[in-house]
């Protein structure tokens, strides 16, 4: 069974930093890209970011709402991605879920359950 | 950046009814282009991809249509569960962007 579970959400002060983790089992964790997603209260989805497999070379990209603050990354060893969040702001305040990308196909179709980031001082 | 339009942005419907949720992009994107289902709480689920193909497990009076920049997700006849938000979203190009949603909700 697929699941893709994160951590690490919190409550943080504007200008700090945290950093997400996605732990993910049930499949080829090495030969998906993995995805972040989040989701402001009563608001849309808004992509954050991905970091493709290692025949892609690891490729990283970003929304450019958070392009220069949030860095993917992950450890295929742990089965696990990462979303690191520095300089955060108000706006930034979310529930931000992970969702995977096999190859060969262009949708998500698995999620994680969400963690909640809340940027407030 | 492909911008992407949904319409309406909400909806009341009964029980029984057909439901017809549209989608524009903002350049063409072929079929490239997923549909899914949120309900209160929990993550989205995929229940379209490519425009047209219907995830496993779907029930098939889901149903999409459309390429270029025109896309409809069409429920043939709206159950109880079916009460929720909808989101269309381009994997054409990146930013993978979705739509604004469309909340289903019980008249």
């Amino acid at each position: 069974e697929v699941q893709l579970v994160e951590s690490g959400g919190g409550l943080v002060q504007p200008g700090g930093s945290l950093k997400l983790s996605c732990a993910a089992s049930g499949f080829t964790f090495s030969a998906s890209g993995m995805h972040w997603v989040r989701q402001a209260s009563g608001k849309g989805l808004e992509w954050v970011g991905r970091i493709r497999s290692k025949p892609n070379n690891y490729a990283t990209a970003y929304a450019a709402s958070v392009k220069g603050r949030f860095t993917v990354s992950r450890d295929d060893s742990k089965n696990t991605a990462y979303l690191q969040m520095n300089s955060l702001k108000t706006e930034d305040t979310a529930v931000y879920y992970c969702t995977r990308v096999i190859r060969g196909v262009y949708y998500f179709d698995y999620w994680g359950q969400g963690t909640l980031v809340t940027v407030s001082s | 950046d492909i911008q992407m339009t949904q319409s309406p942005s909400s909806l009341s419907a009964s029980v029984g009814d057909r439901v017809t949720i549209t989608c524009r992009a903002s350049q063409s994107i072929s079929t490239y282009l997923n549909w899914y289902q949120q309900k209160p709480g929990k993550a989205p689920k995929l229940l379209i991809s490519a425009a047209s193909s219907l995830q496993s497990g779907v029930p098939s009076r889901f149903s999409g249509s459309g390429s270029g920049t025109d896309f409809t997700l069409t429920i043939s006849s709206l159950q109880p569960e079916d009460f929720a938000t909808y989101y269309c979203q381009q994997s054409y190009s990146t930013p993978w962007t979705f739509g604004q949603g469309t909340k289903v909700e019980i008249k």
